[in-house]
This record gives C-alpha cells, sequence and structure tokens, in this order.
C-alpha cells in the first residue's frame, strides 16, 4: 500500500490570497488526483496529475484558479488561487497502484475568511 | 452518469450492534470502494470489490452486480468505528471514482 502525507494539514486563509498543498508519497505512482470536499458534500474530483505532463482538470475546475505541478512520480502541488470562501473544502490527493485501489492522503482542511 | 446513492444517511448505534450500510448504484460498474473518513478528515480505503464478499476484521463488504447493490457490515460495532463511510465505483477501465455523499455512523458506548 502507499502512504501519502500531505502539507499543509489545515489553514485558515484570507480572501484573495492562494494556497500551495503538498502531496507526498512513499512509492512512485503514475496517476495522482487531486479532490475537494465542500462542507456536507461527496468528493468531486478536480484533476488527474500525470508526471511530464499538464494535469488533466475535469468540468469545472480550470488550471487558472487550481494549478498543479507534478515534478516526480512521488509529489505533486495543488494550488488555490485568489481564493474565496467558496473554496472552504477538504482537499485531498489520491494515488492509484497497480491493484487499481485508491489511497488517500490525510486531507488538507482549508477555511476562507 | 453513475449516480451512487448510500442508505442510511445517518445512523447511531449502541456499542456492540450489528451495523449494515448500503449503496446503491445505477449503471455497471468494473469495482466498487467503501471508504472511511475520520473527522479530520483523511480517507481510509477498505474494500475494493468487483464480486462477492470479502471480510477484514469485524467488517464484511458484499456486492451483487446484477442488483446494482453493495453492502457493508460491522460486526460487534465500537465507538472507534464512528466515522463516515463513503461507497465509491468504477466504470469500465475508467480510474475516475463516482462518490456517494456518505454515512454518517456514531457508536455510542
Amino acid at each position: 500500500s502507499a502512504v501519502i502525507s500531505q502539507k499543509p494539514s489545515r489553514d485558515i486563509c484570507q480572501r484573495g490570497t492562494s494556497l500551495t498543498i503538498q502531496c507526498q508519497v512513499d512509492s512512485q505512482v503514475t496517476m495522482m488526483f487531486w479532490y475537494r470536499q465542500q462542507p456536507g458534500q461527496s468528493l468531486t474530483l478536480i484533476a488527474t496529475a500525470n508526471q511530464g505532463s499538464e494535469a488533466t482538470y475535469e468540468s469545472g475546475f480550470v488550471i487558472d484558479k487550481f494549478p498543479i505541478s507534478r515534478p516526480n512520480l512521488t509529489f505533486s502541488t495543488l494550488t488555490v488561487s485568489n481564493m474565496s470562501p467558496e473554496d472552504s473544502s477538504i482537499y485531498l490527493c489520491s494515488v492509484d497502484q497497480y491493484t487499481d485501489t485508491q489511497y488517500f492522503g490525510p486531507g488538507t482542511r482549508l477555511t476562507v475568511l | 452518469k453513475n449516480e451512487v446513492e448510500q442508505s442510511p444517511q445517518n445512523l447511531t448505534a449502541q456499542e456492540g450492534e450489528f451495523i449494515t450500510i448500503n449503496c446503491s448504484y445505477s449503471v455497471g460498474i468494473s469495482a466498487l470502494h467503501w471508504l472511511q473518513q475520520h473527522p479530520g478528515g483523511g480517507i481510509v480505503s477498505l474494500f475494493m470489490l468487483s464480486s462477492g464478499k470479502k471480510k477484514h476484521g469485524r467488517l464484511i463488504a458484499t456486492i451483487n452486480i446484477q442488483e446494482k447493490h453493495s453492502s457493508l457490515h460491522i460486526t460487534a460495532s465500537h465507538p472507534r468505528d464512528s466515522a463516515v463511510y463513503i461507497c465509491a465505483v468504477n466504470e469500465g477501465s475508467n480510474y475516475k471514482l463516482t462518490f456517494g455523499k456518505g454515512t454518517l455512523l456514531t457508536v455510542n458506548p
């Protein structure tokens, strides 16, 4: 199984600022995913991050708002740009290994004031 | 698009009770996942099923492909089982998951 860590675990930010969330995996993985979970809602996929190529964004999410980096096979970052209170959510990264099981990180709880 | 429905939305039990959480979906799938989310937000993958039944400790997951239905059972429930349980499905070879809204389980001592 993959062990995933995320930084920060939580943050409180001001409207209009940006926050970069880091995701570190203890093994090399091909596919990394970024999810958002708004209060009381189910998880929604933001984008898929593959090493060596641009991230693939889901409908409703754009690169300018959620730029993603994937510099190597064990690390990725998600930036939430120009934040508004509607961006208050839990952000989770996950990875997909050969077993087709997705492993999730501990999440980053973001509050935007 | 697959619609994933879970029931109940909220469940309160006494320690030691047998728990059942249900998940139904609308379109054929290649795999179904049961996930556990604790109050801090982190998610743990409990099971991945494509047929039949799996057991891990006090947890049992079953799936009926024909009826498009899965159940998660917890035997001898304990307060530490209190969490949100989420059902998610894969369609075909698509790695993308479609998630249910979750079932909030509270087990009282």
